[in-house]
């Protein structure tokens, strides 16, 4: 039941652009990602919701695709500030609006100068 | 300063014996939740309350207990710690469900 999110790792070089993947097994009601840095507390990014939307600020966007239950979080342009470990988070259609949320294994992102 | 607050944000502690992890956040947000962190894991949610006094289990609650009698505070309570609930804790909350979500610092526990 847990999403699976790929790459597991990436190793980019500034001004790299990335895309980090996030399938489920089932219809999915919405799509959250955060950031994590090391040592530190996971951060919001963004949140999509079923209707296939997409979202961005910056340089960071993601998508929503219903149909084959996955998102996909975009990084352009990438900086160093961009490293650390990202995670997307899923409800199931069906339990969305009960607050069960269930995060994938995480990718880590290393950007380097 | 809106933050969400966890106490103690390191713990050692022996099998068996009951301890708390508290969580209080003053954002008056409606939805809390707990989970923990393990190394190729992720973050695993154990409970979340969309509101005072409604809790429900997240994908793994065995050995924890949570209460919320108050909006603001949400503990988490390990009866009788075992050494498999060594691990990483986070205590986060939004205004509701599927919003953002702010994390506390985090609580390293040892059970040993």
């Amino acid at each position: 039941q847990q999403p699976v999110q790929s790459p597991q790792a990436v190793i980019l070089r500034e001004g790299e652009d990335a895309v980090i993947n996030c399938s489920s097994s089932k219809a999915l009601y919405s799509v959250h990602w955060y950031r994590q840095k090391h040592g530190e507390a996971p951060v919001f990014l963004m949140i999509l919701l079923k209707g296939g939307e997409q979202k961005g600020h910056d340089k960071i966007s993601a998508s929503f695709n219903e149909k084959k239950q996955q998102s996909s979080l975009y990084l352009t342009a990438s900086q160093l500030s961009y490293s650390g470990t990202y995670f997307c988070g899923t409800s199931v259609l069906g339990s969305g609006n009960t607050g069960k949320l269930i995060f994938g294994q995480g990718t880590t992102l290393q950007v380097k100068p | 300063e809106a933050q969400v607050t966890q106490n103690p944000r390191y713990l050692i502690t022996v099998t068996g014996k009951k301890l708390t992890v508290t969580c209080s956040q003053n954002m008056n947000h409606e939805y809390m939740s707990w989970y923990r962190q393990d190394p190729g894991l992720g973050l695993r949610q154990i409970y979340y309350s969309m509101n005072v006094e409604v809790t429900d289990k997240g994908d793994v609650p065995e050995g924890y207990k949570v209460s919320r009698k108050e909006k603001r505070n949400f503990p988490l309570i390990l009866e009788s710690p075992s050494p498999n609930q060594t691990s990483l804790y986070f205590c986060a909350s939004s205004l509701r469900q599927n919003t953002e979500a702010f994390f506390g610092q985090g609580t390293r526990l040892t059970v040993v």
